[in-house]
Parts: C-alpha cells; sequence; structure tokens
C-alpha cells in the first residue's frame, strides 16, 4: 500500500507541451505539498495546500498551477514548459500544518524538458 | 532567511564504524528538524523528527539531536552497515507566527558510502 504516490513515473517531452503530475495520498493527511529537486540535487518547496487550500507559494512562476480537487489529491500543471523545468518534482503530505508535521514523500516524477 | 547546510558533502567510511554527519541552520526559530534519506533515484524516507522543545530522538542504530541554541543537529549512525549508503538530508520547519507551515529548508545532502 502506497502511502503516496505519483504519476507518471518519469515524464518526457518537448519546450512549449502543457503537462500534468498527479499525487494522491492516502494517509488521510490533511496537507500536501510539491518540491523541486533540481540537477544538483537540491530540494526546495514550490507549494503547500491544506485542505484544497494554497498556504504556500514559494516564487514559483505562474505558468506552474497547482489543483487540489479534495484533500486526497495535489495535481501540479504545467504551462509552456521550459529547459529549465527539467528536474524530478516530489510530492509529500502530512497530517496538519498545526502540530509537529513529519512529512512522507512520493516517489518523483523526473521531469524533462528537450 | 533560514539556511541549512550539511557537511560533509560525501563521507566514505568501512564497515562497522560508528559516524556523525552534520546539519547546521542559520535561524534558530524552527518549529522541527528531520531527516530524510534519499537512495538513488528514489524518493525521500524519514528517518527522525525532532520537536523543537526536544534534545534528541532514536530509531533502532540511528540517533538525531538538536541543538537550537547553537543551530546544530547531528545524526548518528552506529555500526554502519553498506545498505546504510544512500544521501541524508536534513530539513528545518520555519516557524511561523500561528505555527508551523510545514516549509520545509533542506540542506543539500551527506552522500554516505559505506564499504563492506
Amino acid at each position: 500500500d502506497t502511502a503516496v504516490s505519483q504519476t507518471p513515473k518519469y515524464l518526457v517531452t518537448q519546450m512549449g507541451n502543457d503537462k500534468s503530475i498527479k499525487c494522491e495520498q492516502n494517509l488521510g493527511h490533511d496537507t500536501m505539498y510539491w518540491y523541486k529537486q533540481d540537477s544538483k540535487k537540491f530540494l526546495k518547496i514550490m507549494f503547500s495546500y491544506n485542505n484544497k487550500e494554497l498556504i504556500i507559494n514559494e516564487t514559483v512562476p505562474n505558468r506552474f498551477s497547482p489543483k487540489s480537487p479534495d484533500k486526497a489529491h495535489l495535481n501540479l500543471h504545467i504551462n509552456s514548459l521550459e529547459l529549465g523545468d527539467s528536474a524530478v518534482y516530489f510530492c509529500a503530505s502530512s497530517r496538519d500544518r498545526w502540530s509537529y508535521n513529519e512529512q512522507f514523500f512520493g516517489p518523483g516524477t523526473r521531469l524533462t524538458v528537450l | 532567511k533560514q539556511e541549512v547546510t550539511q557537511i560533509p558533502a560525501a563521507l566514505s567510511v568501512p564497515e562497522g564504524e560508528n559516524l556523525v554527519l552534520n546539519c547546521s541552520f542559520t535561524d534558530s526559530a524552527i518549529y522541527n528538524l528531520q531527516w530524510f534519506r534519499q537512495d538513488p533515484g528514489k524518493g525521500l524516507t524519514s528517518l527522525l523528527l525532532i520537536q523543537s522543545s526536544q534534545r534528541e530522538q532514536t530509531s533502532g542504530r540511528l540517533n538525531a539531536s538538536l541543538d537550537k541554541s547553537s543551530g546544530r543537529s547531528t545524526l548518528y549512525i552506529a555500526a554502519s552497515q553498506p545498505g546504510d549508503s544512500a544521501t541524508y538530508l536534513c530539513a528545518a520547519d520555519r516557524l511561523n507566527y500561528g505555527g508551523s507551515q510545514g516549509n520545509l529548508i533542506f540542506g543539500k545532502g551527506t552522500k554516505l558510502s559505506v564499504k563492506p
């Protein structure tokens, strides 16, 4: 039973295309996150949602739009993909944003923009 | 602005050795500190979480300590095994007014290699 799952695992696409990455957690958590790990393996938070509401948006270009249809899902849509968007994108979840949150991560989606 | 630094960037030890990984952070106003393990091509596995009011946490052969006043955390691995080979990341959870926002600030990790 995968706690935090992401699809697809790999995504190869051309510059200028629009793509989506999906994330689902079956832990019953209220808070979900998107992180980006660049080519130097540096992890940075992009977005955080609590119960379908956006609570963190860390200076991410408008081309990135998260969507949370329910608290178990947080999808990431990227418009007009650029070469610099190539990275591994990780989804994570935590019980809520008020207690001492242990964050659980998905396996990652490796995005390659050609 | 919170910055998290991990030293060394890479470490190679023989099997059975005890070792310490270091993590330092610039802003002591943290909510908690979390240690993760990342295997090549895989996601992050949470190892230990230390709340800001705690000094240490233990799980099996792992012991993590937290000293907020000096801005440091250490991860101690006892009797290292080849299966411990991975990249170890520490992350500080920023403390905000009204509670944690879960905004983890990560270090760049220490790549550990345990030789048989």
